[in-house]
């Protein structure tokens, strides 16, 4: 099954810096989306990326996807601390189920 | 704005012990998921649901488990005998007003289950 495989694990820090996340998966999908999860919460949807788009924006957030290589980047810029969270990557496949599969994550700490 | 709900938020159980966690979908939602997390692990899914009939499961979703939409807003997951494994956090998720390939899937804040 596809999986979202995300590196780093963990990533620590300082407020204003940015901080990328990669994430992998392993077969053929319909989209790939992004989600922030603090600690013992709830998942946030973040952005969600088609797999016929390239690159997307929200606000500070930017996502890429390469398909070729089956690999996607989450971009956060001028990190705040507010941005400490696990972030998650999940893929939709294009088998026709609407199914998430997530990876295991990247821990996220911005120091002030 | 619309945000999916879930009670309890922590449910304590003993083992064999039948729990049902209870979610209120966004209302024109569709199509309804559970998922579920336990600590330190992915976020693994569990079941969808979609024109009251289960459209997908996971090999986790044995028979200890159902689902089930009693009326036009509560989504339910129901496990009949707990076991220590099924300690975990569960989240319920909806989507699809259009494309459900597509569609975003918003999520609860999950209940967090602890089978003793």
């Amino acid at each position: 099954s596809q999986q979202g495989e995300e590196d780093p694990q963990a990533l620590s820090i300082q407020e204003g810096e940015n901080a990328t996340m990669n994430c992998s998966y392993k077969t053929s999908i319909n989209n790939l989306q992004w989600y922030r999860q603090n600690s013992g919460r709830g998942l946030v949807h973040l952005i969600l990326i088609r797999s016929n788009e390239r690159e997307k924006h929200s606000g500070r957030l930017r996502v890429t996807l390469d398909t070729s290589k089956k690999s996607s980047s989450l971009l956060i810029t001028a990190s705040r601390a507010a941005d400490t969270a696990s972030y998650f990557c999940a893929t939709v496949g294009s088998s026709g189920y609407s199914t998430l599969t997530f990876g295991k994550g990247t821990m996220l700490l911005v120091s002030p | 704005e619309p945000e999916v709900t879930q009670t309890p938020s922590h449910q304590v159980t003993q083992m064999g012990q039948e729990v049902i966690l209870r979610c209120v979908p966004i209302s024109n939602h569709l199509y309804f998921y559970w998922y579920r997390q336990i600590l330190g692990q992915k976020v693994e899914f569990l079941v969808s649901f979609y024109n009251n009939e289960i459209s997908e499961k996971s090999e986790i979703f044995d028979d200890q488990f159902s689902v089930e939409r009693p009326d036009g807003s509560n989504f339910t997951l129901k496990i009949r005998s707990t076991k220590l494994e099924d300690s975990a956090m569960y989240f319920c998720a909806s989507s699809g007003t259009g494309n459900v390939l597509a569609d975003t899937q918003y999520f609860g804040p999950g209940t967090r289950l602890t089978v003793l």
